[in-house]
């Protein structure tokens, strides 16, 4: 099926570093979620975009809808301990917003 | 802060068993899913409903499964004959539009 390419796969950094993670479809979104996941737990929505464009912050995070309509990144600034975990894009193809299509996610590891 | 609750969080069966998995949207939400996640991979779409009928599945949601609104508050998925491929973190959503889901905590479904 459909799905996003999400990169990178994995991140390990310092403790206080920024992080950037990025997805791209091949076709247009009307919608992109970020989502973060601890183990064993639900995705936990962070950040929803709804607008071409559009740059939205949540604390510590911020992400943007690529004007192309194709893209979207995610950073976190002042990276800590309890950013671990993995980060997914998810978003609804402009032809189908019955679904998500989700990225395979980035597994944050954060050295304190 | 309203949000998803599914039971039970662990369900162990054996295989050819039908399960039900159980799932209380969040009260004002319209559209409802369920979703699945094998084991360190990524986020699989199973099954959209809207309207009390499915607006959209997935070719993972083969005859084995069914959806069921049996009252205004609980979603169901039922897997009517469980194989060892259906082990996995089954994940309900809700949302009030074709927007922002929100996600339970899952249910781990062991079929042994």
């Amino acid at each position: 099926g459909q799905q996003l390419n999400q990169s990178p796969q994995s991140m390990f950094i310092q403790e206080g570093e920024d992080v950037s993670m990025n997805c791209t479809s091949s076709s247009i979104f009307n919608t992109w979620l970020w989502y973060k996941q601890d183990p064993g737990e639900g995705p936990v929505l962070l950040i929803a975009l709804y607008k071409a464009g559009e740059l939205t912050s949540n604390g510590r995070l911020t992400a943007q809808f690529g004007i192309t309509r194709k893209d979207s990144f995610l950073n976190i600034s002042a990276s800590i301990p309890s950013d671990v975990g993995i980060y997914f894009c998810a978003g609804h193809d402009a032809g189908n917003n019955r679904k998500l299509i989700w990225g395979l996610g980035t597994s944050l590891a954060v050295n304190p | 802060e309203p949000e998803v609750t599914q039971t039970p969080s662990h369900q162990v069966t054996q295989m050819g068993q039908e399960v039900i998995l159980r799932c209380v949207p969040i009260s004002n939400h319209l559209y409802f899913y369920w979703y699945r996640q094998i084991l360190g991979q990524k986020v699989e779409f199973l099954v959209s409903f809207y309207n009390n009928e499915i607006s959209e599945k997935s070719e993972i949601f083969d005859d084995q499964f069914s959806v069921e609104r049996p009252d205004g508050s609980n979603f169901t998925l039922k897997i009517r004959s469980t194989k060892l491929e259906d082990s996995a973190m089954y994940f309900c959503a809700s949302s009030e539009d074709h927007g922002e889901a929100f996600f339970g905590q899952g249910t781990r479904l062991t079929v042994v």
